[in-house]
């Protein structure tokens, strides 16, 4: 079965502190990897995809990269407006339907 | 402007009662979706619809069901045999089942009294 796990729960960084964020991930053969960002209270909005292990991705502070086990989503000199819930799903390359498997998730806070 | 709505944005139901969750999209997208979150949990799929007049239970479809009778319509009842139907639901759709990105609806928060 397909199983993502994201850590940290929460993450709590002042503003301009670089960190990272973790998914790991267990899947029979990976068709892609997406991060989305969700505010409190709204729906999820799309981040990335990634396809293959090696591939990077880049939106402003935002980086995301992939192995064959896990990704990262590597924050740079985060701003406030960076606080949001991060998360993570993975679509299996068996998959014919377009099922993503979600992590929890991981709540950033960005402290001025 | 292309977009996914929902609504209410806020519900409320009394138990016994089914309540219905609507959903639409203006992007011209085949596939469709229905997500249930918790708290401290990741998105759980309750039904997806991948054509017009065509869907398929997800991994918790139990208490909830759904119809397709447009392209741009996919509403979702929660039924009073759903026994703990308080959360936040998403609904989100994808150009085609075989496309990967999905895009997601502001969501539908559900409160049972």
């Amino acid at each position: 079965e397909d199983q993502v796990t994201q850590s940290p729960e929460a993450l709590r960084l002042q503003e301009g502190e670089s960190s990272s964020l973790n998914c790991s991930y267990t899947v029979s053969g990976l068709r892609g990897l997406f991060w989305y960002r969700q505010d409190p209270g709204k729906g999820p909005e799309f981040l990335f995809t990634l396809y293959s292990a090696g591939e990077e991705k880049e939106k402003e502070r935002l980086k995301a990269t992939l192995t064959k086990k896990e990704s990262f989503l590597h924050i740079t000199a985060p701003k406030p407006e960076d606080s949001a819930t991060y998360l993570c799903a993975v679509r299996s390359i068996t998959d014919s339907w377009g099922k993503l498997q979600f992590g929890a998730g991981t709540q950033v806070v960005v402290t001025p | 402007d292309g977009g996914i709505t929902q609504s209410p944005k806020y519900l409320f139901r009394k138990e016994g009662q089914n309540v219905t969750l609507s959903c639409e999209q203006n992007l011209n997208h085949d596939a469709m979706y229905w997500y249930r979150q918790d708290p401290g949990q990741g998105l759980r799929l309750i039904y997806y619809s991948q054509i017009v007049n065509d869907f398929q239970k997800g991994d918790i479809a139990e208490g909830y069901s759904v119809s397709r009778e447009k392209k741009e319509s996919f509403p979702l009842t929660v039924t009073s045999a759903q026994k703990n139907p308080t959360a936040f639901y998403l609904c989100a759709s994808s150009a085609s089942s075989s496309y990967n990105e999905q895009f997601f609806g502001p969501g539908t928060r559900l409160t049972v009294l």
